[in-house]
């Protein structure tokens, strides 16, 4: 069964910070992988994500991540946060098709000003 | 310009009494699928329908069950809620396979929600 961590439960940033949030995965075949965005009262957005091909994917606002296979991960960055950036960010994980996503238990990112 | 859209946002129901979510979606998506959010926890896939096949998950209890009675609406039906069941409810379509035309694959887009309160 395929399983998602993201080790960093609550981050709080002054604005301007460099981001990074952890995900690793479990899985034993190829992966689509992914990071969602759920802006508070929202739904969840897509942010990025990886299929193949060049490890480091860029998504909007400025994040990218990359997939490092070696250690099942796939890692959230940023630059420079803004305030606009509060939001919960979910890492997630597919399969063979996207049927089966298997979300991580998510990040509270709260930036102060 | 919603794509997948959830009524009601927010639902009160009483403990036992039947209670019905609906998603519908413009994406044209041969997938649907259901989760359940609660607090501080990741999105639980309860279910999905492929097409018109229903694809139960192993621990989703029997008391949750949908229907999905054309492409557009796919709805979520909870027999008898429990207190354990307030939750957020969250629909999601996405294009699978092959010969289905239109937009990018494999990527799910999620409604707003429906978050239910069980008194």
């Amino acid at each position: 069964a395929q399983s998602v961590s993201q080790h960093n439960h609550h981050v709080i940033l002054s604005e301007a910070a460099s981001l990074e949030l952890g995900c690793n995965y479990s899985y034993g075949g190829t992966v689509n992988l992914f990071w969602y965005v759920q802006y508070p009262g929202q739904h969840l957005q897509l942010l990025l994500k990886y299929f193949s091909g060049d490890p480091l994917v860029k998504g909007i606002k400025g994040f990218e991540a990359e997939f490092i296979k070696s250690k099942f991960s796939f890692n959230l960055r940023k630059p420079s946060v803004q305030w606009s950036d509060t939001a919960e960010y979910f890492c997630a994980v597919s399969g063979g098709t996207a049927s089966k996503l298997t979300f991580g238990t998510g990040t509270r990112l709260q930036v102060t000003l | 310009d919603a794509m997948v859209i959830q009524n009601p946002r927010y639902q009160v129901t009483q403990f036992g009494k039947p209670v019905t979510l609906s998603c519908s979606q413009t994406l044209n998506h041969n997938v649907m699928y259901w989760y359940q959010q609660k607090s501080s926890q990741a999105p639980k896939l309860l279910f999905h329908y492929y097409d018109k096949d229903f694809n139960n998950e192993a621990d989703t209890p029997d008391n949750f069950q949908s229907r999905r009675p054309n492409t557009s609406f796919c709805f979520l039906d909870i027999r008898s809620p429990g207190l354990g069941d307030a939750a957020m409810y969250l629909c999601a379509t996405s294009r699978e396979g092959s010969g289905v035309l239109g937009g990018p694959k494999n990527i799910q887009y999620f409604g707003a929600g429906t978050r239910l309160s069980v008194l």
